[in-house]
């Protein structure tokens, strides 16, 4: 699987944008990006995804670099509730195994 | 609505007792993961299903087995729990073939082996 850097902590405080940082330089070009969250006490859940062009939902945005080589998770309005471990995984669209890999995140504090 | 779940929250076993956890999930899903989770390791992938008895192992298989009977339900099985696997197991599941959907989650089951 083709592995992702994420930096281990950031602090943001409350109502201001938050950008989350995610290195893929080994990405292939039929891996899809995608981050989860994990809120303490909690399963991780999906946040968003994309493969080439910049997406947004109602959660996030997620801008991804023209090599695609990086990816950043954007946050507009941190919130406490946002207070997670956030992590980028890649995913290939192209055969082989479909196992689903995470690192060790990147662990949001949110002060108010 | 739930859509992942895992029979237990909490477990207390004792050492060298065979235990059994369980995931179910209701999305027609065939892929399913087991996972562990310890403080500063992340997310560590035990094993993972693709398709009714079949199975890959992950990154941390030893002293673990599976079983998917069924498609819905993926079964985690410690032969002789040890002490060193108490931690947090998470189930997950996915589609297949599809990289552009989501894996949804379990609450997760909190096992300490004493």
């Amino acid at each position: 699987d083709a592995k992702t850097t994420q930096p281990n902590s950031m602090e943001s405080n409350e109502e201001e944008p938050v950008h989350l940082p995610c290195n893929h330089s080994t990405i292939s070009g039929t891996d899809y990006i995608h981050w989860y969250r994990q809120l303490p006490s909690q399963g991780p859940e999906y946040v968003i995804h994309g493969l080439t062009s910049n997406v947004n939902n109602r959660m996030a945005s997620l801008a991804i670099a023209e090599d695609r080589k990086s990816s950043t998770l954007i946050l507009h309005r941190a919130t406490l509730r946002d207070a997670a471990v956030y992590y980028c995984i890649l995913r290939d669209s192209q055969g082989g195994s479909e196992k689903l890999v995470f690192g060790k995140g990147t662990k949001l504090t949110v002060n108010p | 609505d739930v859509k992942v779940t895992q029979s237990s929250r909490y477990l207390v076993k004792r050492t060298g007792e065979k235990v059994f956890l369980e995931c179910v999930q209701d999305m027609d899903h065939e892929n399913m993961f087991w996972y562990r989770q310890d403080p500063g390791l992340g997310l560590r992938l035990i094993y993972f299903s693709y398709d009714v008895k079949m199975k890959e192992k992950g990154d941390i298989p030893e002293g673990y087995s599976v079983s998917r009977e069924k498609k819905e339900r993926f079964s985690l099985i410690l032969e002789s729990a040890s002490t060193n696997q108490t931690s947090m197991y998470l189930c997950a599941s996915s589609l297949s073939g599809l990289m552009n959907t989501e894996a949804f989650f379990g609450q997760g089951t909190r096992l300490t082996v004493v």
